[in-house]
């Protein structure tokens, strides 16, 4: 059992569309983080949250907006696709983000946009 | 620019024999390494990990070698089972005050009985 939850665990959306996709973890962590994963290809880093604050934003479009609205929760808003950003999106937490401590992942939702 | 190298894409070992998986960095500030394992459907799970500081650490049937000179480090599993039979990423963590992972390409390890 994963101990970090992410739903929903797959999403179908057209390119008007706007939602979310939303993570949670009960381990009293305080380190969050969103990757993308493309097929046969590493994960690569999102957003880093810190504390509830965004700590590493690796240059990612606008369309793509996090939150953090409290030390369990973290979401990804998402707007005006584009049919390059269908992929794997994985949600991590390690207890901060300076420590020699792992992250801990969720199992992803798969995301496809027409 | 690829910081963290897998060279092989895949790997199949016997039941019972040692499976030793490798990775490659470039960048001699890294400071801390993990390894992951996944499975298809599922996202990556913890399996050990070792400080700089360190050349060797164990854990169980995994042991995870670091060699600094060479920057290189390598997982043995020993011995090898059927449920090993996943994708291995090793990854570093970049060194700039927080905890941004580099994953290499990934290992398909496949177990055969």
């Amino acid at each position: 059992d994963t101990e970090v939850t992410q739903t929903p665990k797959h999403l179908v959306m057209g390119m008007t569309n706007k939602k979310s996709l939303k993570c949670e973890q009960h381990m009293g962590h305080r380190a969050m983080y969103w990757y993308k994963q493309k097929a046969k290809k590493p994960p690569e880093l999102m957003f880093v949250y810190s504390y509830e604050k965004l700590s590493i934003n690796e240059s990612v479009p606008s369309r793509f907006s996090p939150e953090c609205p409290n030390s369990s929760l973290l979401n990804l808003h998402l707007h005006a696709l584009q049919p390059e950003d269908s992929a794997l999106y994985l949600c991590a937490s390690s207890p901060n983000d300076y420590s020699n401590q792992p992250q801990h992942f969720g199992d992803g939702t798969r995301l496809s946009i027409l | 620019d690829q910081q963290v190298k897998q060279n092989s894409p895949s790997l199949s070992v016997q039941e019972g024999r040692i499976s030793i998986l490798n990775c490659d960095y470039t960048n001699s500030m890294f400071d801390y390494f993990l390894w992951y394992k996944k499975y298809p459907a599922e996202g990556p799970t913890f399996l050990i990990s070792i400080s700089s500081i360190k050349d060797k650490n164990e854990d169980g049937r995994f042991t995870v070698f670091l060699n600094k000179s060479a920057k290189h480090l390598s997982l043995h599993i020993v011995p090898s089972q059927p449920g090993d039979s996943a994708v291995y990423f090793c990854a570093a963590r970049a060194p700039q005050g927080a905890q941004k992972l580099v994953f290499g390409q990934g290992t398909r390890l496949t177990i055969n009985p």
